[in-house]
């Protein structure tokens, strides 16, 4: 049974910085792109980052590019997403999410997400 | 703004048919494979379709998706009051470099 369990989640002032974290296990981690996947309090998904089966090509949506980094280490099957100069509008559960073989791939799995609040 | 345009909201009575359509451009839908994404009230996303139109196993044929250039429709024939969730279509957009999403289309069971 494929299981991504996200951690890190927290309460944050504007401005500071946080690292979230995702286990994965049930599947072949190496084999798969690693995505984060946003989605604000009544708001609609939104994609923020993608990690190639490697780790040497990453991607994110606009709004998040040099403020968040995206990373993973295959050896503990986790995928990390350090999150600087954290805004008011980031404030969302944040998904993690496995993906195929390709970052374009769909997003097969996610985990139930993670609360980050951003608030002074 | 969501970068796919879904209609808000659509309804439908048990046992009829909906259509849900996702409009993009040619460097996203038209390009890349098209995938839908059912998210039940309370509940995390789910993969509903991927590739266009393939079915993950346990997703019944009732759902169905199709796309032509930049547009992509999701089918749900037999309406079921469990069906009553968010749907979101999903691609890759090659010029951005990013994944995108629909803004979502509520379908409301009446």
């Amino acid at each position: 049974e494929v299981q991504l369990v996200e951690s890190g989640g927290d309460l944050v002032q504007p401005g500071g910085s946080l690292r979230l974290s995702c286990s994965a296990s049930g599947f072949t981690f190496i084999s798969s792109a690693m995505h984060w996947v946003r989605q604000a309090p009544g708001k609609g998904l939104e994609y923020v980052s993608s990690i190639s089966v490697l780790g040497g090509s990453t991607f994110y949506t606009a709004s998040v590019k040099d403020r968040f980094i995206v990373s993973r280490d295959n050896s503990r099957n986790t995928v990390y997403l350090q999150m600087n100069s954290l805004r008011e509008e980031d404030t969302a559960v944040y998904h993690c999410v496995r993906g195929g073989p390709s970052s374009s791939s769909s997003l097969s799995s996610w985990g139930q997400g993670i609360l980050v609040t951003v608030s002074s | 703004q969501s970068v796919l345009t879904q209609t808000p909201s659509v309804s439908a009575a048990p046992g009829q048919t909906v259509t849900i359509s996702c409009s993009g451009t040619i460097s996203n839908i038209a390009n890349n494979h098209v995938s839908w994404y059912q998210q039940l009230p309370g509940t995390t996303p789910t993969l509903l379709i991927y590739d266009d139109y393939k079915r993950p196993s346990g997703i019944p044929d009732r759902f169905s998706g199709s796309k032509s250039g930049t547009s992509a429709t999701l089918d749900i024939t037999g309406i079921q009051t469990g069906d009553e969730a968010d749907y979101y279509c999903g691609t890759w957009d090659t010029s951005l470099r990013s994944g995108v999403f629909g803004g979502g289309t509520k379908l409301t069971v009446l």
